[in-house]
């Protein structure tokens, strides 16, 4: 399968800024998305890299470099509510079709 | 603001019993996708279902599994017969296009005893 590497966990002060970095293979690559969870519920869509450079979206900012195989994810001015796993998904495509991988997603603990 | 729904929120049923999950993507969607996360571990992607057809699966999607739009609103994901490695959380996800973003329903939690 397609393999996709993020940090298991990190931890940061509320009101500082993070960044979750996310690499993953090229081969077949048609978009990158970063999805949040909170603990027993559903991922909720963030933002969406298909491009080089970078998406901003209020407080939550997503790089891509498809050439290197990476992809961040910023989180500024953090807020305890913000404490949650970030998924990387890659969607690869082959033979007219796509599938959407994840990674093991990066738990985020914010602390006062 | 619309959204997928899943139905049952947990269900529990016993070993070599078979289940249906339902789903009612977002309206005007037209691709449907089915993951489970297992306690603990990655979001999985199942299937894929396009124009009443399958058009990606996973070698997780075995004979057990069957996806099926049975009316204009529903999609529903069955497992024959069930087994303990099945409990999970099934996550029903609908698009507007293959490449656009995917919304996620709430999940069902499957427990096998």
């Amino acid at each position: 399968g397609q393999n996709i590497d993020q940090p298991t966990e990190m931890t940061a002060t509320e009101g500082a800024i993070v960044q979750i970095n996310c690499t993953y293979q090229t081969s077949g690559f048609n978009g990158l998305f970063w999805y949040q969870q909170h603990a027993g519920e559903a991922p909720t869509f963030l933002s969406y890299n298909v491009l080089d450079g970078l998406e901003e979206k209020g407080r939550f900012s997503s790089f891509l470099s498809r050439s290197k195989g990476y992809s961040y994810l910023l989180l500024k001015e953090l807020q305890m509510k913000d404490s949650a796993s970030y998924l990387c998904a890659v969607l690869y495509s082959g033979a007219g079709s796509y599938q959407l991988t994840f990674g093991k997603g990066t738990k985020l603990s914010v602390i006062p | 603001e619309p959204e997928v729904t899943q139905t049952p929120s947990h269900q529990v049923t016993q070993m070599g019993q078979e289940v249906i999950l339902r789903c009612v993507p977002i309206s005007n969607h037209l691709y449907f996708y089915w993951y489970r996360q297992i306690l603990g571990q990655k979001v999985e992607f199942l299937v894929s279902f396009y124009n009443n057809e399958i058009s990606e699966k996973s070698e997780i999607f075995d004979d057990q599994f069957s996806v099926e739009r049975p009316d204009g609103s529903n999609f529903t994901l069955k497992i024959r017969s069930t087994k303990l490695e099945d409990s999970a959380m099934y996550f029903c996800a609908s698009s507007r296009t293959p490449t656009y973003e995917q919304y996620f329903g709430p999940g069902t939690r499957l427990t096998v005893t």
